[in-house]
């Protein structure tokens, strides 16, 4: 089965700064990858997501690129913010959503 | 705006004893799952719930889970003898189709005593 990996486990940047955040999958199959923000005691929320026909997709400050080859993905946050502090997941889909285990990024002062 | 709602928000139960976790999907939403999350872990996949049957399950759905969609609007997960280690917040999620973003519920922490 599918079996995402996701690194780091935390990070720490200054606000301002920028985050970047990897993932890697097993399954060449999965076709839609979508980043889920999760802040603390509350429900994971869909921030970005990104189907394998494309390459790149951008919304605001943050961004998300697709290496199919690779099968690396990643996330990237500008310009990050206090209120980016959270736990962070990327996924990978076939037929069902497997969940990276998390960056906790928090956002210096 | 829609949102998938579950219930209760927190249940504490005897090792043992049988749990059922509520969850009311989106309405227009066709697919269905369960997730759980141990506390400062990653989100696990249990199962996926389709045209009223299971799609597809994880090695943690053994025996002692089991899923139902009694009516239009509920989706429910049974845990038949809960163990110390079932002990997690269980999120219910559903998405309109495949591979379309998966909205979750507000989860119903469970503490298996």
């Amino acid at each position: 089965g599918e079996n995402v990996e996701q690194h780091p486990s935390t990070l720490s940047v200054q606000e301002g700064d920028s985050a970047v955040i990897k993932c890697t999958y097993s399954d060449s199959a999965s076709n839609y990858f979508p980043w889920y923000k999760q802040e603390l005691g509350k429900r994971p929320q869909l921030i970005i997501d990104i189907r394998s026909n494309v390459g790149e997709k951008k919304d605001q400050r943050i961004a998300v690129t697709l290496n199919k080859t690779a099968k690396h993905f990643s996330l990237h946050i500008t310009e990050t913010q206090p209120e980016d502090s959270a736990v962070y997941f990327c996924a990978a889909s076939t037929d069902k959503i497997i969940f990276g285990k998390g960056t906790r990024l928090h956002i210096l002062p | 705006e829609p949102e998938v709602t579950q219930t209760p928000s927190h249940q504490v139960t005897q090792m043992g004893q049988e749990v059922i976790l509520r969850c009311v999907p989106i309405s227009n939403h066709l697919y269905f799952y369960w997730y759980r999350q141990i506390l400062g872990q990653k989100v696990e996949f249990l199962v996926s719930f389709y045209n009223n049957e299971i799609s597809e399950k994880s090695e943690i759905f053994d025996d002692q889970f089991s899923v139902e969609r009694p009516d239009g609007s509920n989706f429910t997960l049974k845990i038949r003898s809960t163990k110390l280690e079932d002990s997690a917040m269980y999120f219910c999620a559903s998405s309109q189709s495949l591979n379309t973003e998966a909205f979750f519920g507000q989860g119903t922490r469970l503490t298996v005593v």
